[in-house]
């Protein structure tokens, strides 16, 4: 089975423009995640689904910052204007369920956005 | 606040040695969950584990075993008989409720260097 997909896996972008990074969760997946990885801060959770629904996004650092699902199969992550200081491994994970603790997640291969 | 705590940032031990990654986490809930990563160098995020908070039995699997203690409120992580492969980046992480649902609080992750 084809596990969580994201795209681009690397992405070189200038300060001040838009970045939309990809998500596909594994089918069968009703909970989606979205988390940023740096050096000083470690592995954030910025936002994350469920059922295509967003239940907590008080990671999102700034409106600069955007997370959409239009369906279960499909998330995107929006910075605009992007900022050096945005250059980070952006992960996205899915779960059975964000209901229950139990629920694994499992993540995708990450993409390295780095702005220049 | 839920927290999970790392202490160790580096290891770094020759090959055929045993090596235990410690973890020590925080929280106020009666039922919980506690899992562990792996980040090999190629950058992707492995489950290895999921532990129940009411499930006190020494897990095993090959040469990866894992100790949970809740009395000291510790979920180590010991390898047995270390080779090159092991040589990564570990993360324990605990199951926090977030909104209404739950998501992952990671520690800072412990970078093993295993050295032939």
């Amino acid at each position: 089975d084809a596990g969580v997909i994201q795209s681009p896996r690397h992405e070189v972008t200038e300060m001040g423009q838009e970045v939309t990074l990809r998500c596909k969760p594994i089918s069968g997946h009703n909970s989606l995640f979205w988390y940023r990885q740096t050096m000083m801060r470690g592995l954030e959770l910025l936002i994350y689904f469920n059922n295509n629904v967003p239940i907590d996004d008080s990671g999102m650092p700034e409106d600069r910052f955007s997370a959409k699902m239009p369906n279960a199969s499909f998330s995107t992550l929006k910075i605009q204007p992007s900022e050096p200081r945005d250059s980070a491994v952006y992960f996205c994970a899915s779960s059975k369920n964000t209901g229950l603790p139990k629920e694994t997640q499992y993540f995708g291969p990450g993409t390295r956005l780095l702005v220049l | 606040a839920q927290k999970v705590t790392q202490a160790q940032t580096e290891i770094s031990v020759v090959e055929k040695e045993d090596v235990t990654l410690d973890c020590v986490y925080e929280t106020r809930d009666t039922t919980y969950y506690l899992f562990w990563y792996k980040q090999p160098p190629s950058g992707e995020l492995v489950f290895l584990i999921r532990r129940n908070s009411f499930d006190e039995q020494n897990e095993i699997s090959g040469r990866y075993s894992w100790n949970f203690q809740k009395s000291t409120s510790s979920f180590n992580f010991t390898i047995t008989a270390s080779q090159v492969v092991d040589s990564a980046v570990y993360f324990c992480a605990l199951s926090e409720a977030k909104n209404s649902g739950y998501a992952l609080n990671f520690g800072k992750g412990t970078s093993l260097l295993v050295t032939p």
